[in-house]
């Protein structure tokens, strides 16, 4: 089945507490996002790859890091997490410019 | 970067009526418009797409609408049922230079039965 699969779907960590979310799809896609999802301020791109060691800052980059070795991955890291990246993370992928995101089931972070 | 504009936040509609949703959008390179619909606790899902060549697309009771001039695009959903209700989102991105895709803020669409 063609999927996008991120875990964990829930985590609560302690303020700089460094973690790592990981995202994975099976769909061989080029671009691959990460979006954090906010009541009133919808989905938000953090940063998205758009090949292996391609990467690009979204709209919210800051406190966040990812890489893309593999075609396959992309995980989020938070080195320091704080109390403001409390949030629901998606993790997205698809084949190219001309197509849209397929969603992951998402993760939801809370940071204490 | 982009900057994408939609309305109305929240819908309510009767069942069988249409419902309409629209968005702007500032970068004029801009040439691929997804719209996505999230049900409540799930992930958004691609309901339809239309690329910068076309003016309309429609796939049963769907359609989206795009006007490249004045920079907007429309959902409109026809004879809507209670399952459409949910959060949508339009979406922009271009296919070159920043290659992001933003996302509008969303519109809570209720069908009152």
């Amino acid at each position: 089945e063609a999927q996008v699969t991120q875990n964990p779907r829930y985590l609560i960590t302690v303020t700089g507490k460094k973690l790592t979310v990981t995202c994975s799809q099976n769909m061989n896609h080029e671009y691959m996002s990460w979006y954090r999802q906010d009541p009133g301020l919808g989905l938000r791109q953090i940063y998205y790859s758009m090949n292996v060691e391609v990467t690009d800052k979204g709209d919210v980059p800051e406190g966040y890091k990812v890489s893309r070795k593999e075609k396959r991955n992309f995980p989020l890291i938070l080195e320091s997490p704080s109390p403001n990246q409390t949030s629901l993370y998606f993790c997205a992928s698809r084949r190219d410019i001309n197509y849209g995101y397929t969603f992951g089931s998402g993760t939801r972070l809370t940071v204490v | 970067g982009e900057n994408v504009e939609q309305h109305p936040s929240t819908l309510s509609v009767q069942e069988g009526d249409s419902a309409v949703i629209k968005c702007t959008y500032s970068d004029s390179a801009s040439n691929y418009f997804p719209w996505y619909k999230q049900e409540l606790g799930k992930r958004p899902q691609l309901i339809i797409d239309i690329r910068s060549n076309v003016g309309e697309k429609k796939d049963q009771r769907i359609a989206v609408t795009l006007n490249k001039t004045a920079k907007h695009f429309s959902l409109h959903i026809t004879e809507t049922q209670p399952e459409d209700s949910a959060v949508y989102f339009c979406a922009a991105s271009r296919a070159t230079g920043r290659r992001a895709l933003t996302f509008g803020s969303g519109t809570r669409l209720q069908v009152q039965p």
